[in-house]
């Protein structure tokens, strides 16, 4: 399985300000992923990152608070803008490397809003 | 909508039994099954996949998936304290050449005990 690297690994942040998360994959892949894992909770899937096109995001999250970029087939990145408190939580980019096989997780960031 | 059911437990097995685990989905369009562990502070960690009804063997892990009914679970044989983890079960919409985001259940948290 590919291997996917995360930056930052955590961070604390003050509300109002903007984080961008990136993730890298030492191969190309077609799909790639964005989750949040709050407190406690399971993955909820955010947006999907296809490279050349926009992000296709899920209902209950927005281009405006979290815009992607997916520059190339290895590369991508999340920001979370005009942070709250409530968006305290994991956040994990996965794969998926194609032929429907299974999606692959990277090791997450851990972001603390205060 | 897509949802995942399991119980979140815990659910407390001894050491060397069979700890199973369950879920069920409501989308009969899925077509996909994943098991994923989760480690406390760790990301998800692919366990196995199944596409077709019936069992599917991996070591001491076996899926079994039932469309008709909605099912699928996970079985772990010889039960060891290492496998103290939170499973989650996900499903995903499309299988084969295509690829979509994955609904994950809130996940059940299994303890081996010694």
């Amino acid at each position: 399985s590919a291997v996917i690297s995360q930056k930052p690994s955590r961070d604390i942040c003050q509300r109002g300000t903007s984080l961008t998360i990136q993730c890298q994959v030492d191969s190309q892949v077609t799909m790639m992923f964005w989750y949040r894992q709050q407190p406690g909770q399971s993955l909820t899937l955010i947006a999907t990152a296809n490279q050349g096109s926009e992000a296709t995001y899920e209902s209950g999250f927005v281009i405006d608070k979290f815009p992607i970029s997916r520059p190339n087939l290895t590369f991508s990145t999340l920001t979370v803008s005009n942070m709250s408190p409530e968006d305290s939580s994991i956040y994990l980019c996965s794969v998926d490397q194609g032929l429907g096989v299974a999606q692959y997780f990277g090791p997450g960031t851990r972001l603390l809003v205060l | 909508q897509k949802e995942v059911e399991q119980n979140s437990g815990p659910l407390s097995v001894p050491e060397g039994a069979i700890a199973s685990l369950n879920c069920t989905y409501s989308d009969r369009g899925s077509q996909s099954f994943f098991w994923y562990r989760q480690y406390s502070g760790k990301s998800p960690e692919l366990i196995m996949f199944i596409y077709s009804n019936g069992d599917k063997e991996d070591g001491r892990f076996t899926a079994q998936l039932n469309k008709a009914s909605q099912y699928v679970s996970l079985l772990i044989r010889d039960s060891q304290p290492s496998d103290s983890a939170t499973y989650l079960c996900a499903v995903n919409l499309n299988s084969g050449g295509g690829a979509d985001g994955l609904t994950f259940g809130k996940g059940t948290h299994l303890i081996i005990q010694p």
